[in-house]
């Protein structure tokens, strides 16, 4: 089955710094990369996603890269703010469903 | 309207019970899932399930079982709780070939078994 690493598990930045979380994958067969982000208390929510036929994708201050060839993905956040501060989690889809990695808890200082 | 709702929000019993978790969900999609959150935040699939099929996580006990009475709903029953199965579970949509897409999460269940 499908094995996701995800590093750091713990991120602490200032306000204003870049943060980036790294994730791989063991699956060739995993073609959507989704990342959620989930919050004290709440069920985790996509905050971006990119699909195996695309390099990269940009949302405003989120960015994610994904690298097929060498099987890893990451999560770029620019310019962080406090609300920032929450668990992400990368995954790897097949048609079966998604393999989490194990959250990066980011914590962003004011 | 909340997308994907659970009851309930918390959930304290002892071991050995039999108890249900409610997933209720109005986006229309076809594929609902079940994940277990433990203590240090690992998120697991446990079933996902659309009308056509139910895919199992084989590591899940044969404690669990996902009830769907319609394409609204799935329920998970838990038999014999044991304290292992203190846990986060949230329940999740998504459109069919729920694998390449988007997962809408529920407000998740806290079960806590004494």
């Amino acid at each position: 089955g499908e094995n996701v690493e995800q590093h750091p598990s713990t991120l602490s930045v200032q306000e204003g710094d870049s943060a980036v979380i790294k994730c791989t994958y063991s699956d060739s067969a995993s073609n959507y990369f989704p990342w959620y982000k989930q919050e004290l208390g709440k069920g985790p929510q996509l905050i971006i996603d990119i699909r195996s036929n695309v390099g990269e994708k940009k949302d405003q201050r989120i960015a994610v890269t994904l690298n097929k060839t060498a099987k890893h993905f990451s999560l770029h956040i620019t310019e962080t703010q406090p609300e920032d501060s929450a668990v992400y989690f990368c995954a790897a889809s097949s048609r079966l469903g998604p393999t989490f990695g194990r959250g990066t808890s980011l914590i962003v200082h004011p | 309207d909340t997308a994907v709702s659970q009851t309930p929000k918390y959930l304290v019993t002892q071991m050995g019970n039999d108890k249900s978790i409610k997933c209720e969900q109005n986006l229309g999609h076809d594929t609902m899932y079940w994940y277990k959150q433990d203590s240090k935040k690992f998120l697991k699939i446990m079933f996902s399930y659309n009308n056509k099929e139910l895919i199992i996580n084989e590591t899940v006990p044969n404690r669990f079982s996902p009830k769907s009475p319609d394409k609204a709903h799935l329920n998970l029953h838990i038999n014999s709780l044991e304290l292992g199965d203190s846990a986060v579970y949230f329940c999740a949509v998504a459109l069919s070939g729920g694998g390449y897409n988007e997962q809408f999460f529920g407000p998740g269940t806290r079960l806590t078994v004494l």
